[in-house]
């Protein structure tokens, strides 16, 4: 019964490059949402998705930032063009409903450390 | 403007004793509570939660208090063990078909041997 997955755990780009984040959330759920956590802070939410939906992405950069959640696959957060504030852990989420009023929990993945040099 | 609120960045502990984690909250309209742990380099792992129908919930040595009139809630893990020792975020949720979660900054607990 695998949790959810994220790969890679380490990805370090140079400023100006692009950065793929995957997350595979666990068996069973269809809801997935992606934190980020800068040095010294908590997570911060960035975007919510359901397969082939963006339900909520308030906390996504307007720009550079995207992500997507097909019908097969992974669901995968880029990051165009790098630059050095993006260095953060991002956290991604997964459920097996709509988690609200504790209808259902999220269940973390173990984060990819970005590393923009 | 933060809207949940862990004021304590880190707090110590001796094995065995209370250890008390300390959470405030702004925005009335949360209703739902959790605790998540985090150990380094993992992701945060669900601790226990609270409806705010309620003001107590308990799981084994884990228990969370929610006042909602002072929009406060705490987690008293008893007895503290060594391998408590981890990051404690404290989140919350809205009101509404779906929501995203809220965290604080999150406490650093030491549980010393």
């Amino acid at each position: 019964n695998a949790g959810v997955m994220q790969n890679p755990r380490h990805l370090v780009r140079r400023r100006g490059q692009e950065a793929r984040l995957r997350c595979s959330p666990m068996k069973g759920h269809s809801h997935v949402y992606w934190y980020r956590q800068l040095p010294e802070e908590g997570l911060k939410f960035m975007v919510y998705l359901q397969k082939e939906n963006i339900i909520d992405e308030s906390g996504m950069p307007k720009e550079r930032f995207s992500a997507e959640f097909p019908k097969e696959g992974p669901s995968i957060l880029r990051i165009q063009q790098v630059v050095r504030g993006d260095s953060a852990a991002y956290f991604c989420a997964s459920s097996p409903r709509a988690s609200g009023s504790g209808t259902d929990t999220q269940y973390f993945g173990p984060g990819t450390r970005l590393t923009v040099l | 403007d933060q809207q949940v609120k862990q004021n304590s960045p880190s707090l110590s502990v001796q094995e065995g004793r209370i250890s008390i984690l300390n959470c405030d909250y702004t925005n009335s309209m949360f209703d739902y509570f959790l605790w998540y742990k985090k150990y380094p380099a993992e992701g945060p792992t669900f601790l226990i939660s609270i409806s705010s129908i309620k003001d107590k919930n308990e799981d084994g040595r884990f228990t969370v208090f929610l006042n909602k009139s002072a929009k406060h809630l705490s987690l008293h893990i008893v007895p503290s063990q060594p391998g408590d020792s981890a990051v404690y975020f404290c989140a919350a949720s809205l009101n509404s078909g779906y929501s995203t979660l809220t965290f604080g900054k999150g406490t650093m607990l030491l549980v010393s041997p």
